[in-house]
This record gives structure tokens, sequence and C-alpha cells, in this order.
């Protein structure tokens, strides 16, 4: 069965620097998400990304945030200057043409740690 | 008034129980309804879905959407300790793909 790829599994890093989260979506899809869920919490819708472009964002969603799709199989996550409330799972997720709204697959995640 | 709340639970049954899990929505605009389950450390997994308001049966699972009172529920029968898990349910609108998910209720099927 097809999946969606993230890496890494977990990733710590120091309050304001730069991470990476790096996700392959499965081949034949066309919509990508990142949401993330901070422990204890409910999963959020981050954004979305179509067509090399966002498609929508939440308020979360704010400049320090940016995504990516640099290549053909790869959609990254970038949050320029982690603060310690960025600290959560990061799902990404992508859906299938044609039934978008429940086509969804989403990858393990990424448990990210700011300190 | 959240727009999408659950019960956290957590919730305990026997093995071979009949589960009912239920969500409550504000959105009058949500169209899709879906149900998923996060095992521990996970990433969400569907489990069903339905559109707009009646019932859909897949295997032990019934999911049942009530459009006029805003009420999301799933029956699990026939529970088994591989159901232990939190069901989240999610709604989306035709307008919009992102889901909007509940905060889950954790369910515990004791063997």
């Amino acid at each position: 069965e097809p999946e969606v790829t993230q890496t890494p599994s977990h990733q710590v890093t120091q309050m304001g620097q730069e991470v990476i989260l790096r996700c392959v979506p499965i081949s034949n899809h066309l919509y990508f998400y990142w949401y993330r869920q901070i422990l204890g919490q409910k999963v959020e819708f981050l954004v979305s990304f179509y067509n090399n472009e966002i498609s929508e964002k939440s308020e979360i969603f704010d400049d320090q945030f940016s995504v990516e799709r640099p290549d053909g199989s790869n959609f990254t996550l970038k949050i320029r200057s982690t603060k310690l409330e960025d600290s959560a799972m990061y799902f990404c997720a992508s859906s299938a043409p044609m039934i978008l709204n429940y086509g969804y697959t989403f990858g393990s995640g990424t448990r990210l740690t700011v300190v | 008034q959240k727009e999408v709340e659950q019960d956290p639970g957590p919730l305990s049954v026997p093995e071979g129980a009949i589960v009912s899990l239920n969500c409550t929505y504000s959105n009058s605009a949500f169209q899709y309804f879906m149900w998923y389950r996060q095992y521990s450390r996970k990433g969400p997994e569907l489990l069903m879905y339905t559109y707009s308001s009646g019932n859909k049966e897949d295997g032990r699972f019934t999911a049942q959407v009530d459009k006029s009172s805003k009420y999301i529920s799933l029956f699990i029968r026939d529970s088994q300790p591989s159901d232990s898990a939190t069901y989240l349910c999610a709604p989306s609108m035709d307008s919009s793909y992102k889901l909007i998910f509940g905060s889950g209720t954790r369910l515990l099927v004791r063997p």
C-alpha cells in the first residue's frame, strides 16, 4: 500500500534555529498538507499546497513557516526561527485526485522538540 | 463554541462490546464527515467517511451523520483489543480540503 514518508522521525533543535521537515507524498497525489499536534491537543491544520503554491493556510502558519516542493517527489516544511511552542508532532499528508476531502493519507509524523 | 467537540474519554469497554463514539460540530457548511483512528505517536488513519447525512456501514464499523442536530456517531461492533486507539472525527467542507479535527476519544478495549 502506498505510504507518505516523513523524515526525520524525531528532531531536537535549539530555540532560534531553523528546521526543515521532509515528506515524500504518494506519487499520484496532487494536494499536499502539513498538520501539527501539540502533545495532548488536537490535530491542527497548517497549510495545503497545490500546483506549486499555497492554496490555504491557517492562522498558525505565519511568516516563520514556509513550504516548498523542491523537486518532483519531496515536500518540505521550514520553520525559520524555532520557538519552544513549536514543539509538536508534525504530520504531512497528501490526498488523491477526485477524492480530496476523504482521500487523505497521513505520514507517521516528525516529532519536533525545541529546547 | 468549538467547531468540533468530542468527549476525550477514556472509554473502557470489555472485548466484544458495542462501542458508541460521538462528535458534535457547529459549522453547518460541513459536508464530509470522516472518522480517523490514531495509535500512539502515529499519524491518523482513515476509517470511514460519510457525505452529508445518513448511515454508512463497513464491516464492524457504522458511521452516522445527523446534520439537523450536527451530531456524528461511530459505532464499533464486536470490539477487539486491537481497536484500542484514539478516534478522531474530522469534518470538512465542499469549498475547502482542510480537515477540522476533534480532540479525539481514547478507547480501551479490555481482553
